[in-house]
């Protein structure tokens, strides 16, 4: 059965500092993975997704992720982070054998100190 | 615009008294679905739907029931709200062809229900 944990609760880190949010998934096939970002009192947006072709995926704002499967994982980085960054973070991977259902990490809530 | 509407979006409602959250999509996608949020949870699926007059269970589904009259809306019933109902729901829907993989899903604004 196809799952995610994201490894981390709360993460907090200044701005102009990387950011590293982390992901583990389970699968027993190559799996599709995404990274969506909740703002406060918003909806979720998708900030980028794998989907077998490369490794390293570059999605919206700066942020990329890179999919390594010796590691099963495929944690989410950005270079310098800004103030506009503090939100929550799921780390989603589409169950197998059910066509077009997420399955949703529990979440890592992005903090950004100025 | 290509979007996915909920409504309402707060609701406050008393036990007992059923409600309905409305999800309607404009992109003429087959796959819809319904989601709630709860702290430390995540996002888990309640009921989806591949397409008109399809609908499954997804992973939380007691307490609620779905309905695919229409191809672009999804409406969400609480028969009998109880107050561990309450919670922060998301509608999405996405294509099936090509495949939700290369398009993604697409999220509505979400509807804050508290049932006191």
């Amino acid at each position: 059965a196809q799952s995610v944990t994201q490894l981390d609760s709360h993460v907090s880190v200044s701005e102009g500092t990387p950011v590293l949010l982390r992901c583990n998934y389970s699968s027993s096939y190559s799996p599709s993975l995404f990274w969506y970002v909740q703002h406060p009192n918003k909806g979720l947006q998708l900030l980028l997704k794998y989907t077998s072709a490369a490794t390293l995926v570059k999605g919206i704002n700066g942020f990329e992720a890179e999919f390594k499967k010796s590691e099963t994982s495929f944690h989410l980085t950005k270079p310098s982070a800004h103030m506009s960054d503090a939100a929550e973070y799921f780390c989603v991977v589409i169950r197998g054998g059910s066509q077009g259902n997420l399955i949703f990490g529990k979440g890592t809530k992005l903090s950004v100190k100025p | 615009e290509a979007q996915v509407t909920q409504n309402p979006r707060y609701l406050i409602t008393v036990t007992g008294k059923k409600l309905t959250v409305t999800c309607s999509q404009n992109m003429n996608h087959e796959y819809m679905s319904w989601y709630r949020q709860d702290p430390g949870l995540g996002l888990r699926q309640i009921y989806y739907s591949m397409n008109v007059e399809v609908t499954d269970k997804g992973d939380v589904p007691e307490g609620y029931k779905v309905s695919r009259k229409e191809k672009r809306n999804f409406p969400l019933i609480l028969e009998s709200p109880s107050p561990n109902q309450t919670s922060l729901y998301f509608c999405a829907s996405s294509p099936l062809s090509p495949t939700p993989e290369r398009d993604g899903y697409t999220f509505g604004s979400g509807t804050r229900l508290t049932v006191v």
